[in-house]
């Protein structure tokens, strides 16, 4: 199993630009999750997705859409960057209910 | 919204000295988790509470759950060399259990 994988690894766009951050897990979990981390505030939820066809907002959905139609995927769209997006982001899958949550290696994104 | 407060901020320590760490909120929270992270890495689990004063050990880490509900501590005793690093708390709120927060994290360096 590769568990959960993330690319790029890194990115720099300009403000206005769209990218979509990819995420896949092989692991057959019903949940994902978009995080994101930045200095001196811990993660926080982006958006997240309980199965296929099923998402809803996290804790700062702004400026971000996702779309969930595969078990495996969960990409993060950015539609038009801005500098106040520059993070790391972290995706995440879960089984069912369980707490385990598995976490990918996160990319690192820069708006200039 | 439901802020989770994690002190201490950093911690410098020697190895062989045991450490504390604790979170708190103002809201309830039904899931105290503990996360460490490495550089460059996505955080890992180390331990989930699930009760009001739910005591849990895995290896050197003891955390448990306030009877409040709003609170959490970790415990790491004889700390050794690759204890180092950011160490999270993070809770499901009473009205989303699908919902995560994380507190803004402890850094951990172990001076051998």
């Amino acid at each position: 199993n590769a568990g959960v994988t993330q690319t790029p690894k890194f990115q720099v766009l300009k403000t206005g630009q769209s990218m979509t951050l990819q995420c896949a897990q092989d692991m057959n979990h019903e949940y994902m999750s978009w995080y994101r981390q930045d200095p001196g505030m811990g993660l926080r939820l982006i958006h997240y997705s309980v199965g296929a066809g099923i998402t809803d907002q996290g804790e700062v959905p702004n400026g971000y859409n996702v779309s969930r139609s595969t078990t495996e995927d969960f990409p993060l769209r950015l539609l038009s960057a801005a500098p106040s997006q520059t993070s790391v982001y972290f995706c995440a899958s879960r089984r069912g209910t369980a707490e385990e949550q598995y976490f990918g290696p996160g990319t690192r994104l820069t708006v200039t | 919204g439901q802020q989770l407060n994690q002190s201490p901020q950093s911690m410098f320590i020697q190895e062989g000295e045991d450490v504390s760490m604790n979170c708190t909120s103002s809201s309830i929270f039904n899931t105290w988790l503990w996360y460490k992270q490495d550089p460059g890495e996505g955080p890992v689990l180390l331990i989930a509470l699930y009760k009001a004063g739910e005591l849990t050990s895995n290896g050197r880490l003891t955390a448990q759950f306030g009877i409040t509900r709003k609170d959490s501590f970790l415990n790491i005793s004889a700390s050794i060399p690759s204890d180092v690093g950011i160490y999270f708390c993070a809770g499901r709120p009473l009205y989303n259990n699908n919902d995560m927060r994380f507190g803004a994290g402890t850094r951990l360096t172990v001076k051998p």
